[in-house]
Formats: structure tokens, sequence, C-alpha cells
């Protein structure tokens, strides 16, 4: 068990561009989950994937946010067309199924748009 | 709506002393409660739970908490603070008849002051 893996940690981007984040869960975790942390804040909720089923999608999440996890296993977060509000920590977590199933984080990607 | 409080945005306590971390939350029907601590530049990282059972569940590092129903709290202690509590500690919250996300509250910074 490697844990939670984020790819990568830190990305710098000019407004405007497309980044994709990539998040490699824990391997016999069929949940995963999308969060966003700003500073001063709690972990927001973006969406989460049972296997490869995107199962919820939050509202904060814009038509320029889209998730993936093809085979069930790792997952991407792309966003387009980047805007400054866009910058925080994007957090990635993975879990068993099951409502009492604590989640395990991995250590975030830091995005920064300039 | 669920959604978690957590009054204090920072609390600071000698080395040695008992601290209380507080949490309190609102769900539809029975509650899952968790807190996760954050270390600068790590991801969260899971400390304990309260799924059913004894109020008063125990986690890692030597941290517990209690589970008050009437009070809506899910309050984190330690009987002994050390240095290396210093760090942010979330609560969350999922209800118990949903199986999905997590709300995290604000987060609460703990200064143990030597």
């Amino acid at each position: 068990d490697t844990g939670v893996s984020q790819d990568p940690r830190h990305k710098i981007t000019k407004r405007g561009q497309n980044v994709t984040f990539r998040c490699d869960p824990i391997s016999e975790h069929n949940r995963l989950y999308w969060y966003r942390q700003t500073l001063g804040q709690g972990p927001e909720f973006l969406t989460y994937f049972q296997n490869e089923a995107q199962l919820e999608k939050s509202r904060l999440l814009s038509d320029r946010f889209s998730a993936e996890r093809p085979k069930g296993s790792f997952s991407t977060l792309e966003i387009q067309r980047t805007e400054q509000g866009d910058s925080a920590m994007y957090l990635c977590a993975s879990s068993l199924e099951g409502g009492g199933r604590e989640q395990y984080f991995g250590p975030g990607t830091r995005l920064t748009v300039t | 709506a669920q959604s978690v409080a957590q009054p204090e945005d920072q609390v600071n306590v000698a080395e040695g002393n008992p601290l209380t971390v507080k949490c309190t939350y609102s769900v539809s029907g029975n509650p899952y409660l968790f807190w996760y601590v954050q270390y600068p530049n790590r991801g969260l990282q899971f400390l304990l739970k309260y799924i059913t059972g004894d109020n008063l569940v125990k986690g890692s590092y030597g941290f517990e908490a209690e589970f008050n129903k009437s009070q809506t709290s899910f309050h984190l202690k330690k009987p002994s603070a050390l240095v290396s509590d210093s760090a942010l500690y979330f609560c969350a919250v999922r209800a118990g008849n949903r199986d999905d996300k997590i709300i995290f509250g604000k987060g609460t910074r703990l200064h143990i002051l030597p």
C-alpha cells in the first residue's frame, strides 16, 4: 500500500491555458474523490467515482472542469481555460465503498493561475 | 443539507495540558463523523471516526473524540498535548443513510506552546 499519489505537486499556468492533474488511488479502493481547498477553508467536494462511473458532480464544478477514471484505476481532472479563481489546492482521496469508510488523501496539487 | 461547524479558528494550548477542538454538525438521520489532521505541505491524515456504538472513540496519536447526539457535537480531545500536535484539524460528516461525499468544516488551527 503506497498511499494515494498525485501528479504534479505544483502547477503554475497562465490564465486561459488548460491543465490536467492525475491521481493514483490506493489500488484496492473503488471510490475516488476530488476536492478543492483554498486558504482558510476545508476541502470542498467536486466529484466522485465508483470504479469508472462518475456518480456525483458538485455545482462548484463548472463546464470548464472535467474528470475521468477510464479504467476504474487512476483519475484525471482537467481544467480548461483556467481563471485566476481556479488557483487552489486540488486534493484526491480514495476509499472502499461504504458510508462508514474513511477516505485517504493524496498530498494534493497546488495550482497557481497567473 | 449536511453541514459542519468548527467555531474556533485557532486554539492555543500549553504543552502537557489537555486539549479540546470543537465540532458541531447537522445532518438528516444518523451521522458518520470523522476527524482529519493536516500538517504543512502534507495531505489530510485520518485520525478517527464515529459510526455507531460507544460514544467515545479512540484514534491515532492518542486522540479521542466524544459523540454527543443531543448536542450534535463531536469534539476532539487529547489528555496531554504535545508540540508535535500543532497542525490544522478538520471535522467532517456524512449522513448515515448516504454513501457519497463527506462535508468538511473550515478547520481549526491548533498551536501547542512549549
